[in-house]
């Protein structure tokens, strides 16, 4: 079965600071790969995904992913946080089988607080 | 960009009637819907997939009969939560996507409140 991890429940960084979620995965095959973000009651938000192709996916609002073979990761990073980054980011991974209409496996979740 | 809208964006009802939530692709051709739920503080589980002009296929544990879904049209998928109960009090997000694409658009969710 395709699942991701998300191993902290929260990241806290300071405005204008680097910030890394992580993300890792566990699949059979080869992994379609996204992060999405949450604001409060809201749903959510498509940042980036990796198919296929170059290891280092740029994505929406300046994020980035790179994607690990040998680590089986996808951590989700940004140079320099924004107060307006804060907000659930999960991690998700497609179901590969066409059957299941590509159906994604979410991570729990990891809030992201920025403080200025 | 891909939208998707959801309506209503919070009901309020009460135990023993019926709910019905509309998910709309409004700019694309959905093939394929989903539809999820999300407890507080906690991540999205996959209730159930359906594509157009067929039935849904639901995940384990979800009741069919109680979580009603119809995707009658590309742009349409409804799902209605009958004979509500308090436990069924939840955030309900739908997602679709095209034929052609692996990526999902949301909703912006359903809160469902029921007293």
């Amino acid at each position: 079965a395709q699942s991701v991890a998300q191993p902290e429940d929260q990241v806290n960084v300071a405005e204008g600071n680097p910030l890394t979620v992580k993300c890792t995965y566990s699949v059979s095959g080869n992994p379609y790969l996204f992060w999405y973000v949450q604001y409060p009651n809201r749903g959510l938000q498509f940042l980036l995904k990796y198919i296929t192709g170059d290891n280092l996916v740029k994505g929406s609002y300046g994020f980035e992913a790179e994607f690990n073979k040998s680590q089986t990761s996808f951590h989700l990073k940004k140079p320099s946080a924004l107060v307006s980054d804060s907000a659930l980011y999960f991690c998700a991974v497609s179901q590969t089988s066409s059957n299941s209409g590509y159906a994604l496996n979410f991570g729990k979740g990891t809030s992201l607080l920025v403080t200025p | 960009g891909a939208v998707v809208s959801q309506h209503p964006s919070r009901v309020i009802c009460k135990s023993g009637t019926s709910v019905k939530i509309e998910c709309r692709s409004l700019d694309f051709q959905a093939t394929t819907m989903f539809w999820y739920r999300q407890f507080p503080k906690q991540s999205l589980m996959l209730m159930a997939t359906s594509n157009e002009g067929s039935k849904a296929t639901y995940e384990q544990g979800v009741e069919k009969d109680k979580f009603l879904i119809n995707h009658a049209s590309l742009t349409l998928s409804t799902l209605t939560v009958t004979s509500a109960h308090p436990e069924d009090s939840s955030f309900y997000i739908c997602s679709a996507r095209s034929g052609t694409d692996y990526e999902q658009y949301f909703g912006p969710g359903t809160r469902l409140t029921v007293t």
